[in-house]
């Protein structure tokens, strides 16, 4: 079947330092990969789009410069949270878009927590 | 602006008994797909709908989809305690997700 593998699982760190969050797809490709961000009993919300080789799409109101997307190469997106606050603690998805079925497949989820 | 709702956003049952949460959307897609998540952890994907008068039934979950009328359901039969969990429907427009509001299942014995 087809794996994301999120890695943290869970991160504490402190207020103005920057956190990494990787995303692999593990055995198949994807050149589009999402980002979501769910805050306590509520839904995902889609932060913003991953492609490969080129620019991350942003969704309206999510800070670019912010919230840094690398998708480098087929196989791995990562997200950094830069100058972290604590308003930045939430829950974090990454989603890998498959080539080969075209169905979305979730990593387990990076839990952020800002001192 | 795509949107997403869930009906009803909480619900408790006891065991034994029979359910349906109800998914609408506000655009055109023959693509929906239904999660759970159980506190804590990500998503687990449970069915994928991909035509209008998709029905998929896993256990004692179906789902079923109307593209038509913009619904898709999720149908509990006999709840089980084992069931509690807060339940998503996505709707794929154009290979961007647009997740419903989520329905917290709590079943209670």
């Amino acid at each position: 079947g087809a794996v994301v593998s999120q890695h943290p699982s869970w991160v504490i760190c402190k207020s103005g330092t920057s956190v990494k969050i990787e995303c692999r797809s593990l055995d198949f490709q994807a050149t589009t990969m999402f980002w979501y961000r769910q805050f306590p009993k509520q839904s995902l919300m889609l932060m913003a789009t991953s492609n490969e080789g080129s620019k991350a799409t942003y969704e309206q109101g999510v800070e670019k410069d912010k919230f840094l997307i690398n998708h480098a190469s087929l196989t791995l997106s990562t997200l950094t949270v830069t100058s972290a606050h604590p308003e930045d603690s939430s829950f974090y998805i990454c989603s890998a878009l498959s080539l080969r079925d075209g169905h979305q497949y979730f990593g387990a989820g990076t839990r952020l927590s800002v001192l | 602006e795509l949107k997403v709702e869930q009906n009803p956003l909480f619900l408790s049952m006891q065991e034994g008994k029979n359910y349906t949460i109800y998914c609408n959307y506000s655009t055109t897609s023959d693509r929906l797909y239904w999660y759970r998540q159980d506190p804590g952890k990500s998503l687990e994907s449970l069915f994928v709908l991909l035509s209008n008068g998709a029905v998929k039934q896993e256990g004692r979950l179906m789902a079923s989809l109307d593209t038509k009328a913009r619904l898709s359901t999720l149908h509990i039969t006999a709840a089980v305690h084992d069931l509690s969990a807060t339940y998503f429907c996505a709707v794929d427009a154009g290979n961007q997700f647009y997740f419903g509001t989520g329905t917290s299942l709590t079943v209670i014995p």
